[in-house]
């Protein structure tokens, strides 16, 4: 069975600090890999997505990046926080782009 | 002007009662519609998928597709109390790996 696991499970970083959350995919090969974004009582926005080691693609520009440097591995970070950065992100794959999207438990950041 | 609009923002229905949640598209490059659920504090878990014209059904849930309208309606039949969440349209637009989801619809089931 496929897992999903982010990390930190939440975090509270002052503004204009830097910010490194990860993705792991466990149990499938070559998934498609998504980060969304989604602030207190906001839309869930589409960030970033990969669909091969190496390779992002930016949705939404938001100050942020990621890489995608193993497989099962995808990374969102930042150099410098903003409060607006506050808010749940999410991680997520699929088989393909239009099958089912399966998400992890997110990533609670707090920007202060 | 955001591509998926949901509707109603919010929604009580009665345990046993039927909860209808629309959606519609503003552009016309929508192919994919999908719905999620999401509990609150939790992340979202896919119901159902849908990109032909016409009805899907899955248990209690089933779900329609205009394409002509750009418009998809999911319906809960049986509502209970455990069904109470945001639900979450989205729908891919443009055959070019980017998903549009829309603000979601509170649903609430009374016991």
């Amino acid at each position: 069975a496929q897992t999903i696991h982010q990390w930190p499970v939440a975090e509270i970083k002052a503004v204009g600090s830097p910010l490194s959350l990860g993705c792991t995919i466990k149990g499938k090969s070559s998934p498609n890999l998504y980060w969304y974004w989604q602030a207190t009582g906001g839309t869930l926005q589409q960030l970033f997505y990969s669909i091969t080691v190496g390779q992002v693609e930016s949705v939404v520009q938001l100050n942020l990046s990621a890489s995608r440097p193993k497989d099962d591995q995808f990374i969102l970070s930042t150099e410098k926080l903003l409060l607006s950065h506050s808010g749940f992100y999410l991680c997520a794959w699929s088989t393909d782009f239009y099958a089912e999207q399966f998400f992890g438990p997110g990533t609670r950041l707090t920007v202060l | 002007q955001q591509k998926v609009q949901q509707s109603p923002e919010s929604l009580i229905v009665p345990e046993g009662g039927m909860a209808s949640l629309n959606c519609t598209s503003s552009d016309r490059n929508v192919d994919y519609f999908w719905w999620y659920r999401q509990h609150s504090g939790k992340s979202p878990k896919m119901l159902m998928s849908i990109f032909s014209n016409g009805e899907k059904e899955e248990g209690r849930f089933t779900v329609h597709l205009n394409k002509a309208s750009l418009h998809t309606s999911l319906h809960i039949r049986d509502s209970q109390p455990s069904d109470s969440a945001l639900y979450l349209c989205a729908a891919s637009i443009g055959n070019n790996n980017r998903i549009f989801f829309g603000d979601g619809t509170q649903l609430v089931v009374k016991p």
